[in-house]
Parts: C-alpha cells; sequence; structure tokens
C-alpha cells in the first residue's frame, strides 16, 4: 500500500464547477498537509498548507484535512481554465511524501 | 522573487555516459533535493542534503549520487546513465526540514532521456 493514495485522473470539467480533489494516507503521524499545482512544463508550486485537522479557505481554494479518516481534500470554486493543471497533494512529519497527482482540466 | 534554476530543461544522453544535472537556488535555504517524477509514480526522493557536504539516500538512491560543495548548489550524478533513468528531474529546496507552512520551493525540471 502507498503511504499517499491520488487518484491521478484525469479529471475534465465545465469551466465555472466546482472541483473536488481527494487523497488518502496511511500514517497518522502526519502533520502537515500541501496542495501543489504543476502546469505542464513546470515544477510544482505550493497552493495551500494545512496544520492538522480542520479547513482553510484561500479565495476560491478550500483545504480540508480529517485525520480521523486520514483524508484530505482540496475544492475548487468558479474553476478556470486557467486552473488547468496537475495538483498534488503532500503531507509530512520530517520529509514530504507526495501523491500522484491528479490530472485536471477545466474546459471554457 | 525566490528562485531554484536547473541548468538543463532537456537533455539527451547515451546508455553508460556520466550525467550531471545542476540546482542552484537563491533562498539562502539549508535544505536541498532531487525528485524524479514519473507518471502514476508521481514524485520519488533519491537524495537530500540538509548542509553543505552532508547527503542523505532517499527512496530510490541506486545509481545516483550527489554532491554539494557549496550551499547554494546541489547537483544529482548518474553514475552510468541507463534507459530506465528516463524521467523528469526536479530540484528542490526548503528553509526546514518539515512541512510547517514553508513547504518546498521547486526548480523548473530537467527532462532527462537516455537513449
Amino acid at each position: 500500500q502507498k503511504e499517499v493514495e491520488q487518484d491521478p485522473g484525469p479529471l475534465s470539467v465545465p469551466e465555472g464547477a466546482i472541483v473536488s480533489l481527494n487523497c488518502t494516507y496511511s500514517n497518522s503521524a502526519f502533520q502537515y498537509f500541501m496542495w501543489y499545482r504543476q502546469y505542464s512544463r513546470k515544477g510544482p508550486e505550493l497552493l495551500m498548507y494545512t496544520y492538522s485537522s480542520g479547513n482553510k479557505e484561500d479565495g476560491r481554494f478550500t483545504a480540508q484535512v480529517d485525520k480521523s479518516s486520514k483524508y484530505i481534500s482540496l475544492f475548487i470554486r468558479d474553476s478556470q481554465p486557467s486552473d488547468s493543471a496537475t495538483y498534488l497533494c503532500a503531507m509530512s512529519i520530517n520529509d514530504m511524501r507526495f501523491g500522484a497527482g491528479t490530472r485536471l482540466t477545466v474546459k471554457p | 522573487d525566490v528562485k531554484v534554476t536547473q541548468s538543463s530543461r532537456y537533455l539527451v544522453k547515451r546508455t553508460g555516459e556520466k550525467v550531471f544535472l545542476e540546482c542552484v537556488q537563491d533562498m539562502d535555504h539549508e535544505n536541498m533535493f532531487w525528485y524524479r517524477q514519473d507518471p502514476g509514480l508521481g514524485l520519488r526522493l533519491i537524495y537530500f542534503s540538509y548542509d553543505v557536504k552532508m547527503k542523505e539516500k532517499g527512496d530510490i538512491p541506486e545509481g545516483y549520487s550527489v554532491s554539494r560543495e557549496k550551499k547554494e548548489r546541489f547537483s544529482l550524478i548518474l553514475e552510468s546513465a541507463s534507459t530506465n533513468q528516463t524521467s523528469m528531474y526536479l530540484c528542490a529546496s526548503s528553509l526546514i526540514t518539515g512541512g510547517e507552512g514553508y513547504g518546498y520551493t521547486f526548480g523548473s525540471g530537467t527532462r532527462l532521456t537516455v537513449v
């Protein structure tokens, strides 16, 4: 079993849709949870960060962590074509563990 | 704007060649990392370094070595390139080792093809 599981998609939605991206994990010791966005032919960039359980909102993006279920989510409201990218979840104790990434396409 | 710069975007090398991938960061970060990224497998840690002249093996170090002679520079070396090392290589740096809100800053990647 992988330490971090993420559905690779691809996921295709119309512009304006609400997008839900998810990861599950097996190591209950993870404390820090992140989402990275990676555009084609670029390196990942940090999008959202959450410590322990709870929600965090930043504009159209909401990150949720449910430590009891070992489940994290990223919601994108009013999705835009510019949101088309691969989204990687990541989590850490002392070093970072990444999901495989979900490829998202938002169609105009 | 802080940066992690990888020297090459695309490289094509022959089987058996010794390959050097260079990475430079301008953020005075202590920690630097080399990952490879393959479809369906995500990012896998090859080597990392917490300080100058220090190095630690990651999850898949076989066939690779690293060098960190200066704080800002972290080099990945493929001792004898093989076709199964064809991949996207990503360098990253961080202020501290854990997540703790800082995350990692990544370079744009080097797409290496070994023929």
